[in-house]
């Protein structure tokens, strides 16, 4: 069971906005920034959000993050096909003294 | 321009050792950290450690320490991870990524390599 908790999966459709949600505690979310990553099937994991609501250069605009206590949300606007992917939250957590990942979410664009 | 270049797909059985490598280039490879995570077949991202090439100093997740030992060898810009003995649950993909830091409360994995499948079979 993951520190950082997310919704396994998250289904949209072309053009719609999907939201991706991220639970975790004082000891992580609610003292580090979180961090967004993206995989697609059969790559390595991409940054796609830092500090709570960055993009990294050649991140689309139709992705954001943000961060509320001890919660974090990826939001994907405009969904396209190319968004099917699975996506982990992540952040440090003081009291494991180290890096914590949510379970990640499968994003299927019917 | 940066990348992280690991070593090729590994098989090995149980019992055996095994150190598979990261070569950073493109930037400053002993001014930044270096972690390695884990992914077992169709599961999530586990993060097992990190090393500053700079001084070695290396930090372990709980589940990972004494299990594997991270190192680096900053003549060669390289990080290792490495196996004294190997266990069919070992079996996984494991990514090294570059860490940037930019504040005590705020640091991210920026550039991933391209991962090492390690396969453990008898």
């Amino acid at each position: 069971q993951s520190v950082l908790t997310q919704p396994p999966s998250a289904s949209g459709t072309p053009g719609q906005r999907v939201t991706i949600s991220c639970s975790g505690s004082s000891s992580n979310i609610g003292r580090h920034t979180v961090n967004w990553y993206q995989q697609l099937p059969g790559t390595a994991p991409k940054l796609l959000i830092y500090s709570n609501n960055q993009r990294p250069s050649g991140v689309p605009d139709r992705f954001s993050g943000s961060r509320s206590g001890t919660s974090a949300s990826l939001a994907i606007s405009g969904l396209q096909s190319e968004d099917e992917a699975d996506y982990y939250c992540a952040a440090w957590d003081d009291s494991l003294n180290g890096l914590v990942f949510g379970g990640g979410t499968k994003l299927t664009v019917l | 321009e940066v990348q992280m270049v690991q070593s090729g797909a590994e098989v090995k059985k149980p019992g055996e050792s095994l150190k598979i490598s990261c070569k950073g280039s493109g930037y400053s490879f002993t001014s930044y950290w270096i972690g390695w995570v884990r992914q077992m077949p169709g599961k999530g991202l586990e993060w097992m450690g990190i090393i500053y090439p700079g001084d070695s100093d290396t930090r372990y997740s709980p589940s990972f320490q004494g299990q594997v030992t991270i190192s680096a060898d900053k003549s060669i810009s390289t990080a290792f991870l490495q196996w004294s003995s190997l266990k069919a649950s070992d079996t996984a993909m494991y990514y090294c990524a570059r860490r940037v830091v930019v504040t005590s409360t705020a640091y991210f994995f920026d550039y991933w390599g391209q991962g090492t499948l390690v396969t453990v079979s008898s």
